[in-house]
């Protein structure tokens, strides 16, 4: 199987502007998660969806958003762009069963984004 | 809210030997999951190992076995028989068991590792 695809990987923006970044999840799994990695914080979670519905989300201002297609493919956008958003974003799927949580997430290259 | 402390920012080992990276946790959960998981330079998140809560078995996957204290709330990685390849930063990750959800990765601040030629 394929493993999981994030677009694009680098992105260059400067501040205000917005920016959407892509997640193709392992194909047959339905849930996606986006994480946030930087030198400071580390990895934090943002959001996590599922059959086109957000069940989780994280410690992050309303600037970041999501959403996910009926292909369980994901996009997250980010607006009105800060310094401090400058970061490595991944995207991780995992087959997201109904039930109790059991699954392994599996992670993308993830996308660079740099904020000028 | 868990927290996952990884106290040793870096660790050093010569190829062929053993090395154990540390990890400890805080939760009050009964049913989780546990995770190292390994970044190289290329940045790519690759699963290492996986330990389930409820199992008393350490997990082992190849020449990567864990010591899970389930008491202690401590969760150490070794690695045996280094390779050059296993040049990376591993980071431990805590998940607890919610129901009809999926539940977030919380990791800690991951450890430098860098096996010498």
């Amino acid at each position: 199987k394929a493993g999981v695809t994030q677009t694009p990987r680098y992105l260059i923006k400067t501040r205000g502007q917005q920016v959407t970044l892509s997640c193709s999840p392992i194909s047959g799994h339905r849930s996606v998660s986006w994480y946030q990695q930087t030198p400071g914080q580390g990895l934090q979670f943002l959001f996590e969806y599922f059959s086109e519905t957000q069940r989780n989300k994280g410690n992050f201002p309303g600037r970041f958003s999501g959403r996910q297609f009926s292909n369980s493919r994901s996009e997250m956008n980010v607006s009105t762009l800060e310094l401090g958003d400058s970061a490595l974003y991944l995207c991780a799927s995992s087959a997201g069963l109904a039930g109790l949580t059991r699954e392994t997430q599996y992670f993308g290259p993830g996308t660079r984004l740099l904020v000028l | 809210a868990q927290t996952v402390t990884q106290s040793q920012p870096e660790m050093s080992v010569q190829e062929a030997e053993t090395v154990t990276l540390s990890c400890t946790y805080d939760t009050s959960e009964n049913n989780y999951y546990l995770f190292w998981y390994k970044q190289p330079p290329s940045r790519q998140m690759i699963l290492v190992i996986r330990q389930e809560a409820y199992k008393q078995q350490n997990a082992t996957e190849n020449r990567f076995s864990v010591n899970f204290q389930k008491a202690a709330k401590s969760f150490s990685l070794k690695i045996s028989d280094s390779q050059l390849g296993d040049t990376a930063m591993y980071f431990c990750a805590f998940m607890k068991q919610i129901r009809r959800a999926n539940s977030k990765l919380t990791f800690g601040k991951g450890i430098t590792l860098s096996v010498r030629p």
